[in-house]
C-alpha cells in the first residue's frame, strides 16, 4: 500500500516569497491533516479535512496561509507571503475516517521548508 | 486547551539499557493517547496507543506504555533497548473530535 506522498521534499525561499506544497493521501483516507513541526516542537495541527470539507482550521494563520482538498483527494498548502517565523517542516497525515479520535494518523515524509 | 509535557528532551543510554519516558497532559476528561516515533529519516508513525480497558498497552518493538489517569500521564517503556531503537519520539493526545495534540518530543540516542 503506497503510503502519503508529499512534494517538493525541500523548499528555500525568501521572505516575502509564495510556497505551495502539495499532499496526495493514502487512497480511500477521508481525512487528511496539514502540521506545521518546528525545530524542537511536536507537529502542529493547521487544517483537517473530512472529504473536501474544513472540519478544524483554527490554528491556521488565514491572512497568509490557505489550503484547498478540490475533489476529496490531492491537498494544497499555500504560503502567501512567507516569514521567517514559517521556517518549519509542513507534514501531511490520512486516515480512514474520524472515528471519535480514535483513528490513526499516517504521516508523509514530510517538506521542509527554510525562509530566508 | 490541552497540552502534553515531555519532560525528557533528550536521552543517552547504552544498548540493553531499560527505557522510560515521561508523559503528562493537561485534560482532566475521557482521552485517546498514541505515542509515535520517527526513526531517522523516516516518516512519523505509531508506535501505540490506548483508548480504554487494560491501562497497559503494547506496541511493536517491545514497547508498552502505561495510562495512570490519577497522574495524567502515559509513560513509554521498553525493558531493554537496542541500537535501532535510536529515534524521536512523541507523545499525543486527543479528546473527542479535538485534534491531535503532540508533545515536544524525546530524542533517544542508543550507544551500542
Amino acid at each position: 500500500e503506497a503510503g502519503v506522498a508529499q512534494s517538493p521534499r525541500y523548499k528555500i525561499i525568501e521572505k516575502r516569497q509564495s510556497v505551495a506544497f502539495w499532499c496526495n493521501p493514502i487512497s480511500g483516507h477521508a481525512t487528511l491533516y496539514w502540521y506545521q513541526q518546528i525545530l524542537g516542537q511536536g507537529p502542529k495541527l493547521l487544517i483537517q479535512f473530512q472529504n473536501n470539507g474544513v472540519v478544524d482550521d483554527s490554528q491556521l494563520p488565514k491572512d497568509r496561509f490557505s489550503a484547498e482538498r478540490l475533489k476529496g483527494v490531492d491537498s494544497t498548502l499555500k504560503i502567501q507571503p512567507a516569514k521567517l517565523e514559517d521556517s518549519a517542516v509542513y507534514l501531511c497525515a490520512s486516515s480512514l475516517e474520524l472515528d471519535r479520535g480514535k483513528e490513526e494518523q499516517y504521516f508523509g515524509p514530510g517538506t521542509r521548508l527554510t525562509v530566508t | 486547551a490541552q497540552s502534553v509535557s515531555q519532560h525528557n528532551h533528550h536521552v543517552i543510554l547504552s544498548e540493553a539499557a531499560s527505557l522510560e519516558l515521561g508523559c503528562n497532559y493537561s485534560y482532566g476528561g475521557t482521552v485517546n493517547l498514541f505515542w509515535y516515533v520517527q526513526y531517522p529519516g523516516q516518516h512519523l508513525q505509531l508506535l501505540l496507543k490506548y483508548f480504554s480497558g487494560d491501562p497497559l498497552v503494547k506496541g511493536i518493538k517491545g514497547f508498552e506504555a502505561e495510562f495512570i489517569k490519577s497522574k495524567f500521564s502515559f509513560n513509554l517503556r521498553k525493558p531493554s533497548v537496542q541500537w535501532s531503537d535510536t529515534a524521536e519520539y512523541f507523545c499525543a493526545v486527543r479528546t473527542g473530535f479535538q485534534k491531535l495534540v503532540f508533545g515536544t518530543g524525546t530524542r533517544l540516542l542508543v550507544s551500542p
